[in-house]
């Protein structure tokens, strides 16, 4: 069964920092561009960061830049979030979700869409 | 950056009823990369929709996208009680998707 299963959410104070992971199994996660998504209480949805199948590349939401790190392991199927300086805005359930890539054969283009998602994990930033 | 803007916010409908979902763009999107997903409370988002009109792996035929440019549509063609959720567009501007934006949702609700 295709999986992913986050970790290492937590109550932590303004300033803090915390380290979530992502637990993939079931396909072969080296192959697959990473993605962290996360959901404020009662809002929608917020794209967080990206990584590329073997690391090299990393993208931000501008609101976390320096302060944020995504990273992955290929050898234990597993992805990460280091989340320092941590703000009461960063208050939010966080998913780990995989990028799917699918070919157009006529006009030669990959599409992608985010086809496998973690259940979340919660994140608490306050006094 | 280009902000995704969904409407209405709320649609209020009955089961068997069709459903209009709009999502609009402050600037044109690249290649139509652009995605569609339904997330009930509680749950994670599922994949209905990529590259602006093709459906995911298990989705029914009742959700069609489409649209190009800077608008685009998801349109369900019979609500089904399982249906009413909230629905986000998301674009993601190149290939391979580097930076994204969600829009704000749109709440299909049971009337």
């Amino acid at each position: 069964e295709v999986q992913l299963v986050e970790s290492g959410g937590g109550l932590v104070q303004p300033g803090g920092s915390l380290r979530l992971s992502c637990a993939a199994s079931g396909f072969t996660f080296s192959s697959y561009w990473m993605s962290w998504v996360r959901q404020a209480p009662g809002k929608g949805l917020e794209w967080v960061a990206n990584i590329k199948q073997d690391g090299s590349e990393k993208y931000y939401v501008d609101s976390v830049k320096g302060r944020f790190t995504i990273s992955r392991d290929n050898a234990k199927n597993s992805l990460y979030l280091q989340m320092n300086s941590l703000r009461a805005e960063d208050t939010a359930v966080y998913y780990c979700a995989r990028f799917k890539a699918y070919e157009d054969l006529e006009l030669l283009v990959y599409y992608y869409g985010m086809d496998v998602w973690g259940q979340g994990t919660t994140v608490t930033v306050s006094s | 950056e280009i902000v995704l803007t969904q409407s209405p916010g709320t649609l209020s409908l009955s089961p068997g009823e069709r459903a209009t979902l709009s999502c609009r763009a402050s600037q044109s999107v690249s290649s139509s990369y652009l995605a569609w997903y339904q997330q009930k409370p509680g749950q994670a988002p599922r994949l209905l929709i990529y590259g602006a009109s093709s459906r995911a792996t298990g989705i029914p035929d009742r959700f069609s996208g489409s649209g190009s440019g800077t608008d685009f549509t998801l349109t369900i063609s019979r609500l089904e009680p399982e249906d009413f959720a909230v629905y986000y567009c998301q674009q993601y501007g190149s290939s391979p998707p580097r930076s994204l934006t969600f829009g704000g949702g749109t709440k299909v609700e049971i009337k």
